[in-house]
């Protein structure tokens, strides 16, 4: 089946660092991915859709100066949370769509914590 | 019972009972809905899905029941098992191609052995 990779799975870092998401498709061709944020006992909200090669768009209420996207290729988007700070801690989750699969996959999260 | 915590409705279950989980959804252009699980520390896994078109589909040990008239999905599973202690969502788009996905509050199920 369809996999969808993130990396790191977890990562703790200082406020006001920076901190780069990876997200692959390891066996299939994403023109576009999805990055949600999940916080304890809540549901998952979407923050940008990116597709390759093009800017993402992002969600009301996300701001895209923090929040930086980058689709470089159809397998690989990174989500980098610049200058991070505590309420930024969070579960970050992308997906992937597979048009030739016609759904979308999800990764297994990544765990931020800001000190 | 079902009771509402502070943020997420929880089911508690035995083992072997069948489970009714609850979703409304709120856009009436909706036209295709999936249920995913989500288990501790772990991304959404997809469950099964059905299109406007239909009004139930059944997979296995699962079945989705789709009321459109007051916008109201519900994912039942039979003789639940405590591997299927998880969080469950609901979730909806206007097609089944490219679009985004809105998800629902969730349910945690709980089962008890």
């Amino acid at each position: 089946g369809a996999v969808v990779s993130q990396h790191p799975s977890r990562v703790i870092c200082k406020s006001g660092t920076s901190v780069k998401i990876e997200c692959r498709s390891l066996d299939f061709q994403a023109t576009t991915m999805f990055w949600y944020r999940q916080f304890p006992k809540q549901s998952l909200m979407l923050m940008a859709t990116s597709n390759e090669g093009s800017k993402a768009t992002y969600e009301q209420g996300v701001e895209k100066d923090k929040f930086l996207i980058n689709h470089a290729s159809l397998t690989l988007s990174t989500l980098t949370v610049t200058s991070a700070h505590p309420e930024d801690s969070s579960f970050y989750i992308c997906s992937a769509y597979g048009t030739s699969l016609g759904e979308q996959f999800f990764g297994p999260g990544t765990r931020l914590t800001v000190l | 019972g079902e009771s509402v915590g502070l943020h997420l409705p929880t089911l508690s279950v035995q083992e072997g009972d069948n489970s009714i989980i609850n979703c409304a959804y709120s856009n009436s252009a909706s036209d295709y809905f999936i249920w995913y699980k989500q288990e501790s520390g772990k991304g959404p896994q997809f469950i099964i899905d059905i299109r406007s078109n239909m009004d139930k589909r059944q997979g296995q040990r699962v079945t989705v029941l789709l009321n459109k008239t007051v916008k109201h999905l519900s994912l039942q599973i039979a003789a639940t098992q405590p591997g299927d202690s998880a969080v469950y969502f609901c979730a909806e788009k206007v097609n089944s191609g490219y679009s985004t996905l809105t998800f629902g509050k969730g349910t945690m199920l709980l089962v008890s052995p």
